[in-house]
């Protein structure tokens, strides 16, 4: 099945880094990989679309200098989260989907969790 | 009023339990419909997709209304592995878009 790679599954960073979390499918190709952001005991919120070759689309509320999104591949897509804060501790994961109709299931990645100290 | 609508439970049942999970969706024009599992601190795993006419995989079977935007997820025989948070997903076509619902939480007990 599809597989969708996701690295560091945990990261602990000082505050005003930046950190930078890779999001891979493994045996697809994928022109658009989603970018979700969970705190506990909530749902995920999709943060933005990333497109292969182009320009993120940001949901509303989503700072996009804050958050870089970058799919320079169809295999690979990156989020940066630059000058971290503690606020922006939370669960990101990245989804894709092997086929483009809207009936295909989405393979998430594990998923990385970041803490901003 | 939220686009998916879950009972966020917990539900807590013994093993062998019937149980039965419910969700709303507000976007009339959706067009497709999943329930995912999530561990807790894991990503979400598709469990399977829902289709108007009901579908059933081993001791689950989901349900979609279209006309009432109400989708169902029953699962027989629980077993203790079983316990986790329901995702009820939903894509509305924009841009192929997932809106997930907060989840419904499942315990079983022994």
């Amino acid at each position: 099945g599809a597989v969708v790679s996701q690295h560091p599954s945990w990261v602990i960073c000082k505050s005003g880094t930046s950190v930078k979390i890779e999001c891979r499918s493994l045996d697809f190709q994928a022109t658009t990989m989603f970018w979700y952001r969970q705190f506990p005991k909530q749902s995920l919120m999709l943060m933005a679309t990333s497109n292969e070759g182009s320009k993120a689309t940001y949901e509303q509320g989503v700072e996009k200098d804050k958050f870089l999104i970058n799919h320079a591949s169809l295999t690979l897509s990156t989020l940066t989260v630059t000058s971290a804060h503690p606020e922006d501790s939370s669960f990101y994961i990245c989804s894709a989907s092997p086929g483009v109709s809207p009936n295909y299931g989405y393979t998430f990645g594990s998923g990385t969790r970041l803490t901003v100290v | 009023r939220k686009e998916v609508e879950q009972d966020p439970g917990p539900f807590n049942v013994p093993e062998g339990a019937t149980v039965a999970f419910n969700c709303t969706y507000s976007n009339s024009a959706s067009q497709s419909f999943f329930w995912y599992r999530q561990d807790c601190r894991k990503e979400p795993k598709l469990l399977m997709s829902v289709y108007s006419s009901g579908n059933e995989d081993g001791r689950f079977t989901a349900q979609l209304n279209r006309a009432s935007q109400y989708i169902s997820l029953l699962i027989r025989d629980s077993k203790l592995s079983d316990s986790a948070t329901y995702l009820c997903v939903v894509n509305t076509g924009y841009g192929n878009k997932l809106v997930f619902g907060a989840g419904t939480i499942l315990r079983v007990k022994s």
